[in-house]
């Protein structure tokens, strides 16, 4: 059974980084194949995708954030963290960490578990 | 970047109804597409991915169909577990995971 689960603050302060970690089970990130990311929704708003990180370390950013974000993994505390920098208050939201396999798809692919999400408020 | 859009935003139905939820690619993103639920508090969940293949577990009311740039999201007998938001996601491999703007789905 595949389970991950967010964690991290729930405030940050606008211009602080944030970090968050995504711990999971079920799963290794060592099998080839397996890749974790990171989507966000703002209140109110869509699922924005932020980052991924492969099995063999190959990581993707989406264009408009890819400054101001790091992903990185720890194949054995079965661990992804994300950081962002210079925090603003648009980055409020829930933050989901997902799993995908893209043996599925031959290529990138969806998102089959998911975390119940992280809350960050950011707020002087 | 591949922009999806989602239609309506909020659509209004009643237990058993069918309901219908369309969403459209900017370019042609062939079979990668997938749906998801979401409700506050809980996971996001999968229901369909690859257009139409069912994931594992997902009611057999739930559908989708579509090719090229059109795709939709049936239900087939709106039930009251079925009150949430619905996403579209595009995974073409040449270009980042994008979203629909999601559609609510409330009871009239």
């Amino acid at each position: 059974q595949i389970t991950l689960k967010e964690s991290g603050p729930t405030v940050a302060k606008p211009t602080q980084t944030l970090t968050l970690t995504c711990t999971f089970s079920g799963f290794s990130l060592s099998t080839s194949g397996v890749g974790v990311g990171w989507i966000r929704q703002p209140p109110g708003k869509a699922l924005e995708w932020l980052a991924l990180i492969y099995w063999n370390d190959d990581k993707r950013y989406s264009p408009s954030l890819k400054s101001r974000l790091t992903i990185t993994k720890d194949t054995s505390k079965n661990q992804v963290v994300l950081t962002m920098t210079s925090m603003d208050p648009a980055d409020t939201g829930t933050y989901y960490c997902a799993h995908s396999d893209l043996r599925r798809c031959g290529g990138d692919c969806y998102y089959d578990h998911w975390g119940q999400g992280a809350l960050v408020t950011v707020s002087s | 970047d591949i922009q999806m859009t989602q239609s309506p935003s909020t659509l209004s139905a009643s237990i058993g109804d069918r309901v219908t939820i369309t969403c459209r690619a900017s370019q042609t993103i062939h079979h990668w597409l997938a749906w998801y639920q979401l409700k506050p508090g809980k996971a996001p969940k999968l229901l369909i991915y690859d257009v139409s293949s069912l994931q594992g577990g997902v009611p057999s009311r739930f559908s989708g169909s579509g090719s090229g740039t059109e795709f939709t999201l049936t239900i087939s007998s709106l039930q009251p577990d079925d009150f949430a938001i619905y996403y579209c996601q595009q995974y073409n491999h040449l270009s980042p995971w994008t979203f629909g703007q999601g559609t609510k789905v409330e009871i009239k």
